[in-house]
């Protein structure tokens, strides 16, 4: 029943510290996702990656980079955190390919940068 | 450019009545996907119900139904019935082109809804 698993759930960063928000799923699915949430803008795509070995930006890629570690495994690294990336960030996975695609979303990873 | 909109920041509504959570889209997609989502207090995105834009029939999952009505580019989310843990965030969301390799969603900026006893 694992679906798509983040860690850490919380993280407290200064300003200009890096981190690695990971993300894995057990769905055997294809493409993952990462959003960013802000109050009052809905979620916003950062990276995706469609198949294993690929991945593209999305909406908001400025400030962050991403790995497609394997099929399972996609992450999400802040070389240099600015407080404008305080944020919830959401992993997505999905399994790509025709028909309905519905995106399974992990719980979130809640960071404030300070 | 593809977008989502919301109008209705927040709605109350009575225990067991129903609800029409608004949500209209833009595309020049001829062949595209509509979803919903839930966002509880907890915070996590939970998949609620999904339209194709060729599919004839309104898509429906137990309370949940989408009144979909292709002409006026609109989707709603109807909830009959509605109970206290239906209190939450809802996201409309939209694919930008069906079945494709990407499958990227584009969201509106939701409606928090409150179910009064």
């Amino acid at each position: 029943n694992a679906g798509v698993t983040q860690t850490p759930k919380f993280q407290v960063l200064k300003t200009g510290q890096s981190m690695t928000l990971q993300c894995a799923q057990d769905m055997n699915h294809n493409s993952m996702y990462w959003y960013r949430q802000d109050p009052g803008m809905g979620l916003r795509l950062i990276y995706y990656s469609a198949s294993e070995g690929t991945t593209d930006k999305g909406e908001v890629p400025n400030g962050y980079n991403v790995s497609r570690l394997n099929k399972r495994e996609f992450s999400l690294r802040l070389e240099s955190a600015a407080p404008s990336q305080t944020s919830v960030y959401f992993c997505a996975s999905a399994s790509g390919g025709s028909g309905k695609n519905i995106q399974y979303f992990g719980a979130g990873t809640r960071l404030s940068v300070l | 450019a593809q977008k989502i909109t919301q109008t209705q920041p927040g709605m109350f509504v009575q225990e067991k009545e129903a609800v029409t959570l608004d949500c209209t889209y833009d595309t020049s997609d001829q062949s595209y996907g509509l979803f919903w989502y839930k966002q509880p207090s907890s915070g996590e995105m939970i998949f609620l119900i999904y339209q194709g834009s060729y599919d004839e029939q309104n898509a429906t999952e137990g309370r949940y139904s989408l009144n979909f009505q292709k002409a006026r580019k609109s989707a709603n989310l109807v909830i009959s019935a509605s109970q206290l843990g239906d209190s939450a965030m809802y996201f409309c969301a939209m694919r930008e082109s069906y079945g494709g390799a990407t499958n990227k969603l584009i969201f509106g900026t939701g409606t928090l809804l409150a179910v009064q006893p």
